[in-house]
Order: structure tokens, then C-alpha cells, then sequence
């Protein structure tokens, strides 16, 4: 089965400072993974997918994701945190047809 | 921007009752899933469903739980004898295509509390 693997529970950056949310996959065969955010009381609400083609792909909110495949990874990235950044964070990896597979979220905090 | 709707958002039952989620996919999307996430847990697949029967399920949904298309805009999960475990917040998806390439896009969740 495919799975994903977040391993930070809660990521802590200063406004204004680069966010990495870290993410790294196991997979059989090519890899579909994405990020999804979520806010409280909101549901997991889509940011970016990584299918084929450039390794660097950009999404929602001014975030972008690395796929690595030598590092088997999918690293989230913003280059400059906002406070509205604040929230859970869950990658993941398409399981099958139809599912999804789920890492555990990351909190992040973006302090003032 | 459509959105997936869920209602109720929090639900409180006794062990033993029948509860039923609701959901209202985005309106031309064809693809739709329940997902449930566990306090503390990782959010796990347990359904998917097209063309009013289901296309794959996962282990975790046994002969307790059940899903339905009742109309053209809903879609319901139902949970004939909830138990203590299976207290967690529900998530429904739906999707335009099937495949791997399709995001699918979730609804706020319901909290079902089974005491």
C-alpha cells in the first residue's frame, strides 16, 4: 500500500521566515501526492498535487511543493509565512482508484 | 467557489443507535467518498462511491455502516449500531473524474461523539 509519513507534529516559524513542511512517501509505481490545509472548523481544503512533469509545483496561497524522488520526498514550502498560515497540514498519496492516503498533519504555527 | 457541505457538524449518540451523516457534494461532481479521522489519528478512506454503488471500500467499513445517494444532492453515510469506537470526524469528498490525477475536495466534517 502507499502511504505518507509527516514526521514533525508542530512546525514553529516567525512571520515573514521561509515554512517547510516535511512530507516523504513510499510507493509502488509513480507517486500522485498532494497537500491539503486545513482551518478550524473548515474542512481539508485542496493546495496542490504533484502528477508528473516539473518537479517544483506551485498552488494555492503562495505555496509550493519539491518532489524528490531520489529522496522519495514532497516537501511543502512558502517562502515567507503569514499568521493566516497557521493551521494543519496533511499530505498525502493516491491509495489505490479512488483513495487517499493520509499522513498524520503538521500543525503549523506562525508566530507574530 | 462550490464547496462540500456536512451536516449536522457534531453529533452526540448513545452506543447502539443509528446515526446518519449528510453531505452535499459540489454539484456536478460524480465521485464521492467518506473519509473519518480518529482523535490523535491519521485521516483513513473508507468509501468510495459512483453510479449510486460503491467502487471500493476500505476494511474498516463493515457490514455496520452503509452509503446512499437518496436524491440528486445528497449523500449520506449511515451507522446502523454505533459503537464506542467509532467516535471521530467524518469527512465527505466528491471529485469530478475518477483517477489518479483528480484532486478531491472535502467538506468541513461531522463530529460524532458515540457515548
Amino acid at each position: 500500500a502507499q502511504s505518507v509519513a509527516q514526521p514533525e507534529d508542530q512546525v514553529n516559524v516567525a512571520e515573514g521566515n521561509p515554512l517547510t513542511v516535511k512530507c516523504t512517501y513510499s510507493v509502488s509505481g509513480n507517486p500522485y501526492l498532494f497537500w491539503y490545509v486545513q482551518y478550524p472548523n473548515r474542512g481539508l481544503q485542496f493546495l496542490l498535487k504533484y502528477i508528473t512533469g516539473d518537479n517544483l509545483v506551485k498552488g494555492s496561497y503562495g505555496f509550493e511543493a519539491e518532489f524528490n524522488k531520489s529522496q522519495t520526498s514532497f516537501h511543502l514550502k512558502k517562502p515567507s509565512a503569514l499568521v493566516s498560515d497557521s493551521a494543519l497540514y496533511f499530505c498525502a498519496v493516491r491509495d489505490g482508484n479512488n483513495r487517499l492516503a493520509f499522513g498524520k498533519g503538521n500543525q503549523v504555527v506562525v508566530i507574530p | 467557489e462550490p464547496e462540500v457541505t456536512q451536516t449536522p457538524s457534531h453529533q452526540v449518540t448513545q452506543m447502539g443507535q443509528e446515526v446518519i451523516l449528510r453531505c452535499v457534494p459540489i454539484s456536478n461532481h460524480l465521485y464521492f467518498y467518506w473519509y473519518r479521522q480518529i482523535l490523535g489519528q491519521k485521516v483513513e478512506f473508507l468509501v468510495s462511491f459512483y453510479n449510486n454503488e460503491i467502487s471500493e471500500k476500505s476494511e474498516i467499513f463493515d457490514d455496520q455502516f452503509s452509503v446512499e445517494r437518496p436524491d440528486g444532492s445528497n449523500f449520506t453515510l449511515k451507522i446502523r449500531s454505533t459503537k464506542l469506537e467509532d467516535s471521530a470526524m467524518y469527512f465527505c469528498a466528491s471529485s469530478s473524474r475518477r483517477g489518479s490525477s483528480y484532486e478531491q475536495y472535502f467538506g468541513p466534517g461531522t463530529r460524532l461523539t458515540v457515548t
